[in-house]
């Protein structure tokens, strides 16, 4: 099936840093989904965007729905160890209610 | 409040034999997604429902695997005849109605032998 194209694949940085990623499709969606995934674990919702152009923070994490509604983009200022994990993003298109999506941003922080 | 349960958490079945993983959404949730995911992937829509209404089994990727929600509240993915290519985490995910944010579950692991 589909999947949304994320970059990059992988990332180590230091404590402290900030942190860019992001999301790409060839198809519109309406709304932009981003989730963290700890091994063994579900996705965690993190921030939902529903507008061209949107950003919106959740603590230290930024977000923004691209303008053309075929990308997004998620930001950590200040990493901590606590953000090891996996970031997904995820879009719904249309009336659809089903997500599609990305294909992972593995993010290890050292201290 | 308690989030989405499922049920079991780890699953070894030999190929041939009928799995049944279950899913209890989030109190009052009207909908519920399952989602295939295999390793270092992403995970991958198998089939919605809006209440016991199953509205969308797009997803599904063989007649082998069935759900249902009887009663609108907890969902059963089953999968007949397990092959080793169904081995991945099959997650639930609830919102409280269409269109709104959905929160998943802890998955489970299937691991076909």
């Amino acid at each position: 099936g589909q999947q949304l194209n994320q970059s990059p694949q992988s990332m180590f940085i230091q404590e402290g840093e900030d942190v860019s990623m992001n999301c790409t499709s060839s198809s519109i969606f309406n709304t932009w989904l981003w989730y963290k995934q700890d091994p063994g674990e579900g996705p965690v919702l993190l921030i939902a965007l529903y507008k061209a152009g949107e950003l919106t923070s959740n603590g230290r994490l930024t977000a923004q729905f691209g303008i053309t509604r075929k990308d997004s983009f998620l930001n950590i200022s200040a990493s901590i160890p606590s953000d090891v994990g996996i970031y997904f993003c995820a879009g719904r298109a249309g009336t659809a209610s089903k997500l599609t999506f990305g294909t992972g941003t593995r993010l290890q922080v050292t201290l | 409040g308690a989030g989405v349960s499922q049920s079991p958490r780890y699953k070894v079945a030999k190929r041939g034999q009928d799995v049944a993983l279950r899913c209890d959404p989030i109190s009052g949730h009207v909908s519920l997604f399952w989602y295939q995911q295999a390793l270092g992937q992403g995970p991958e829509f198998l089939t919605y429902f809006q209440n016991e209404a199953q509205l969308d089994k797009s997803g599904l990727p063989s007649d082998r695997f069935f759900a249902e929600r009887p009663e609108g509240s907890v969902s059963t993915l089953k999968i007949q005849r397990t092959q080793q290519e169904d081995s991945a985490v099959y997650l639930c995910a609830s919102s409280l109605v269409r269109g709104d944010e959905q929160y998943f579950g802890p998955g489970t692991r299937l691991t076909v032998t």
